[in-house]
C-alpha cells in the first residue's frame, strides 16, 4: 500500500514551458487535492476533486488546470510556466469530501519540487 | 473566512524538555482542527485532530494538543522532546460554514530539538 505517490520528484522548467504533475492514490479515496507550499505561507489549495468526474477551484487556481483521470489519478498541468510558480507541490487524498465530512483526514504525497527559470 | 496563525516561525527546545507549538484559529461555527508534521523532503503526515469531546487530544509519536475554545487555540504539546521530533509542524482548521469543506493551513513552525 503505497498511499499517495507523485511524479516527478523534481523538475526544472523554463518560463513558458508546460508540464503535467502526476498523482495517484491506492487507498480507494474519493476526494483528491493539489496544494502548493511556499515558505511562511503554509499550504494553499490550488484545485480539488470531490469525486471522480468533478473538479473545483481552490484558493490559488490561476495558471493551473487539473484532470481527474479516474478514481486513482489526479493530474495538475501548468500550460505556460512562470517563475511565480516555483514551489513545492503536494497532492493529497481523503475518503470522501462532502458537507458534514469535516472531520476527514487528508493524506499527502511526498511532493514535487518545481523550479521555473 | 477561516484562518490559522502560528505565531512562532521556530521553536527551540532541549531534548527531554517539554515542548509547545502554538496555534490560534478563526472560524465560523465549531472548528475542526488538525496538526500535521513534515520531515525534510517528505510530505505532510497526520498527527492528530480535534472534532468534539475531550479538549485534550492524543496523537501519534507521543504528541497531544489542547483545544481551548475561549482562547481559540489548539496548541501542540509533548512532555519530553526527542531530537527526532525536529521537523516542520502545521496547524490546520476547517469550519462548518466553509462550503468547500477546505482545510486552511497555518504558515508552519519549525521545531528544533537540540541534544
Amino acid at each position: 500500500n503505497a498511499g499517495v505517490t507523485q511524479t516527478p520528484k523534481f523538475q526544472v522548467l523554463k518560463t513558458g514551458q508546460s508540464m503535467t504533475l502526476q498523482c495517484a492514490q491506492d487507498m480507494n479515496h474519493n476526494s483528491m487535492y493539489w496544494y502548493r507550499q511556499d515558505p511562511g505561507m503554509g499550504l494553499r489549495l490550488i484545485y480539488y476533486s470531490a469525486s471522480e468526474g468533478t473538479t473545483d477551484k481552490g484558493e490559488v487556481p490561476n495558471g493551473y488546470n487539473v484532470s481527474r483521470l479516474n478514481k486513482r489519478e489526479f493530474s495538475l498541468r501548468l500550460e505556460s510556466a512562470a517563475p511565480s510558480q516555483t514551489s513545492v507541490y503536494f497532492c493529497a487524498s481523503s475518503e470522501r469530501l462532502r458537507r458534514g465530512g469535516l472531520q476527514e483526514t487528508q493524506y499527502f504525497g511526498p511532493g514535487t519540487r518545481l523550479l521555473v527559470l | 473566512a477561516q484562518s490559522v496563525a502560528q505565531p512562532e516561525d521556530q521553536v527551540n527546545v532541549a531534548e527531554g524538555n517539554p515542548l509547545t507549538v502554538k496555534c490560534t484559529y478563526s472560524v465560523s461555527g465549531n472548528p475542526y482542527l488538525f496538526w500535521y508534521v513534515q520531515y525534510p523532503n517528505r510530505g505532510l503526515q497526520f498527527l492528530l485532530k480535534y472534532i468534539t469531546g475531550d479538549n485534550l487530544v492524543k496523537g501519534s509519536y507521543g504528541f497531544e494538543a489542547e483545544f481551548n475554545k475561549s482562547q481559540t487555540s489548539f496548541h501542540l504539546k509533548k512532555p519530553s522532546a526527542l531530537v527526532s521530533d525536529s521537523a516542520l509542524y502545521f496547524c490546520a482548521v476547517r469550519g462548518i460554514n466553509n462550503a468547500g469543506n477546505m482545510l486552511t493551513f497555518g504558515g508552519g513552525t519549525r521545531l528544533m530539538v537540540k541534544p
